[in-house]
């Protein structure tokens, strides 16, 4: 199946610090990336899509101007978590398609785990 | 709108036996397909195995099957003959032919294989 990677796969960062994540697509252009958040022994969220040079969507609930995500190109998507706070904790897990045609498989980054002291 | 309903928080099962993890799906599209996804403990998401809406057949992916009942709305996954390293959380998801693209998901099996 197709790659995606993320990166880090684990930081540790202190209250009021911003934290980056990358999400690349390594064998395909991904026109679509999805950014979802797995609290423990919970289920995935989505936050947010990104569509390759415009806005993202969010999703009822999720706060733009803390969860920033750019989509530059056909393989990389970031999101950044602004001014992080111990509840911002969480697994955040990336996902991309090309087209998204029903019975396209959604592949997904192997995740990054986000402690905030 | 779409809704996964998975209604077994955990299951056990002997090593080398089949089980049956249950799926429950509600959507207004005609056309939608449902996947099964596994969630090792170190978290990365792997697909399994895949069902059209309109495929004729359940699907198959060597010990993984899908047992689709389209009248009942359900989309069981089968894991036949079961290894420890079927160990995992397993869900269950599905998107729409019209509405957002990214899967919905439904809240999880915890499957545990026993020796």
């Amino acid at each position: 199946g197709a790659v995606v990677s993320q990166h880090p796969s684990r930081v540790i960062c202190k209250s009021g610090t911003s934290v980056k994540i990358e999400c690349r697509s390594l064998d395909f252009q991904a026109t679509t990336m999805f950014w979802y958040r797995q609290f423990p022994k919970q289920s995935l969220m989505l936050m947010a899509t990104s569509n390759e040079g415009s806005k993202a969507t969010y999703e009822q609930g999720v706060e733009k101007d803390k969860f920033l995500i750019n989509h530059a190109s056909l393989t990389l998507s970031t999101l950044t978590v602004t001014s992080a706070h111990p509840e911002d904790s969480s697994f955040y897990i990336c996902s991309a398609i090309t087209g998204g045609r029903v019975e396209e498989t959604q592949y997904f980054g192997p995740g990054t785990r986000l402690l905030v002291l | 709108a779409q809704k996964i309903t998975q209604t077994q928080p955990g299951m056990f099962v002997q090593e080398k036996e089949a089980v049956t993890l249950d799926c429950t799906y509600d959507t207004s599209d005609p056309s939608y397909g449902l996947f099964w996804y596994k969630q090792p403990s170190s978290g990365e998401m792997i697909f399994l195995i895949y069902q059209g809406s309109y495929d004729q057949q359940n699907a198959t992916e060597g010990r993984y099957s899908l047992n689709f009942q389209k009248a009942r709305k359900s989309a069981n996954l089968v894991i036949s003959a079961s290894q420890l390293g079927d160990s995992a959380m397993y869900f269950c998801a599905m998107r729409g032919h019209t509405g957002r693209r990214a899967l919905t998901f439904g809240s999880g099996t915890r499957l545990q294989v026993q020796p």
